[in-house]
């Protein structure tokens, strides 16, 4: 597609459940990102994938979070045993190679945890 | 290291009025810089970016920003803003492998 998609809009979850957050890339491109934006709209990235490889994790807590993009599917972000400071915006963002290249952003998904 | 800094979290302006947001950067390699917005619940959109070149750079929706290697810095300004330019924006630096971006500005245009 032209734009980057991502599911749900919006997730509830209560402390200690799991979340799961789906993103499809513009068809074409090779590099998908995850950012996470709390509410003091700072952008923290977490993870990078070129295609289906791990290209960048030194943003993600490992102990908690995870994520893959696999051939033929969304790549996902899956969060273990969310924490109330995992409510937050999380943004995909996905571009044809990486260093300068624009990134594309998807409209986000927004995370509670109560 | 890469950072950005965007000194004003809200800037009110009155439509027609010129504008100006402001963003320094540090960073210790060569320097792509982005301007992006964000619409109320909605994801970023590219405005402008720097890769290299002509320091003045010209954007969507009427904006431009110039590029000052010097000063560290990459200020973005619309000559006349319109009601429909009030959002957040967030200016960004690239490394070769991820943005940072900063706090952003929110941009609230008054008629």
């Amino acid at each position: 597609g032209e734009e980057v998609a991502q599911t749900p809009k919006h997730l509830v979850r209560g402390e200690g459940q799991k979340a799961k957050l789906y993103c499809a890339p513009i068809k074409g491109h090779s590099y998908v990102f995850w950012y996470q934006q709390v509410l003091k709209n700072e952008f923290k990235f977490l993870i990078s994938f070129q295609n289906e490889n791990v290209f960048d994790e030194t943003g993600m807590p490992k102990e908690r979070f995870s994520a893959k993009c696999l051939p033929n599917s969304p790549c996902s972000l899956e969060i273990q045993a969310t924490k109330l400071e995992d409510s937050a915006v999380y943004f995909c963002a996905s571009s044809r190679w990486t260093g300068p290249d624009t990134q594309y952003f998807g409209p986000g998904t927004r995370l509670t945890v109560l | 290291a890469q950072s950005v800094t965007q000194l004003d979290s809200q800037v009110p302006v009155f439509e027609e009025a010129p504008v100006e947001l402001r963003c320094n950067y540090s960073s210790s390699v060569s320097v792509y810089l982005f301007w992006y917005v964000q619409y109320p619940n909605q994801g970023l959109q590219l405005l402008l970016k720097y890769l290299s070149g002509s320091t003045l750079v010209k954007g969507i929706n009427g904006f431009e920003a110039e590029f000052n290697k010097s000063q560290t810095s990459f200020h973005l300004r619309k000559p006349s803003v319109h009601i429909s330019d009030t959002a957040e924006y967030f200016c960004a630096v690239s490394d070769f492998n991820k943005f940072y971006f900063g706090s952003g500005t929110k941009l609230n245009v008054k008629p």
